[in-house]
């Protein structure tokens, strides 16, 4: 059984382009989640959806970023314009219930680089 | 807002020595916990879980034990091995759907 898949895996870029970075759950979960990783901030969630609707995007840093999920099986979260401190590890993870008692499944992760 | 405080921030222990990570919550809503260990380069993986109904959970050498009225939860690793060095992370939930994880442990197992 596939599990969450994320791409692309590595995203090196210029300060100013936009950044587009793509999320495909595990089939049958209706839960998507974007975190983002960095050493000083740890793990950090940026925005969740239930039946993809967003339920909390308190998370998001600034209005340079945003995410959509059109359908049950894709979801975007988006940077424009990206920044240099916007570089980390952005993980997509997905759960069959949103409730918030289901295992979350992370994918593979983009690291993300901003020159 | 929710917060979730893990301690130590790193652990060495010796193959074979037993490893004990804390955790403690401070929303009393929190209903799931679960533990997720990371290694260098890849994915949180989910290793155990533990619902507030119940206080103690185990699975083969990995085992969790969760105390409601103090609000914190611990894993426990016994006989540990080099591959069990990796960044463990605790997390609780609750029935926002949110999972708000710890800062992270960063266990260390020395041959």
């Amino acid at each position: 059984d596939a599990g969450v898949i994320q791409s692309p895996r590595h995203e090196v870029t210029e300060m100013g382009q936009e950044v587009t970075l793509r999320c495909k759950p595990i089939s049958g979960h209706n839960s998507l989640f974007w975190y983002r990783q960095t050493m000083m901030r740890g793990l950090e969630l940026l925005i969740y959806f239930n039946n993809n609707v967003p339920i909390d995007d308190s998370g998001m840093p600034e209005d340079r970023f945003s995410a959509k999920m059109p359908n049950a099986s894709f979801s975007t979260l988006k940077i424009q314009p990206s920044e240099p401190r916007d570089s980390a590890v952005y993980f997509c993870a997905s759960s069959w219930s949103g409730q918030g008692d289901q295992p979350q499944h992370f994918g593979d992760g983009t690291r993300l680089s901003i020159l | 807002g929710e917060n979730v405080e893990q301690h130590p921030s790193t652990l060495s222990v010796q193959e074979g020595d037993s490893a004990v990570i804390k955790c403690t919550y401070s929303d009393s809503a929190s209903n799931y916990f679960p533990w997720y260990k990371q290694e260098l380069g890849k994915r949180p993986q989910l290793i155990i879980d533990i619902r507030s109904n119940v206080g103690e959970k185990k699975d083969q050498r990995i085992a969790v034990t969760l105390n409601k009225t103090a609000k914190h939860f611990s894993l426990h690793i016994t006989e540990t091995q080099p591959e069990d060095s990796a960044v463990y992370f605790c997390a609780a939930s609750n029935q926002g759907g949110k999972l708000i994880f710890g800062q992270g442990t960063e266990l260390s197992v020395k041959p």
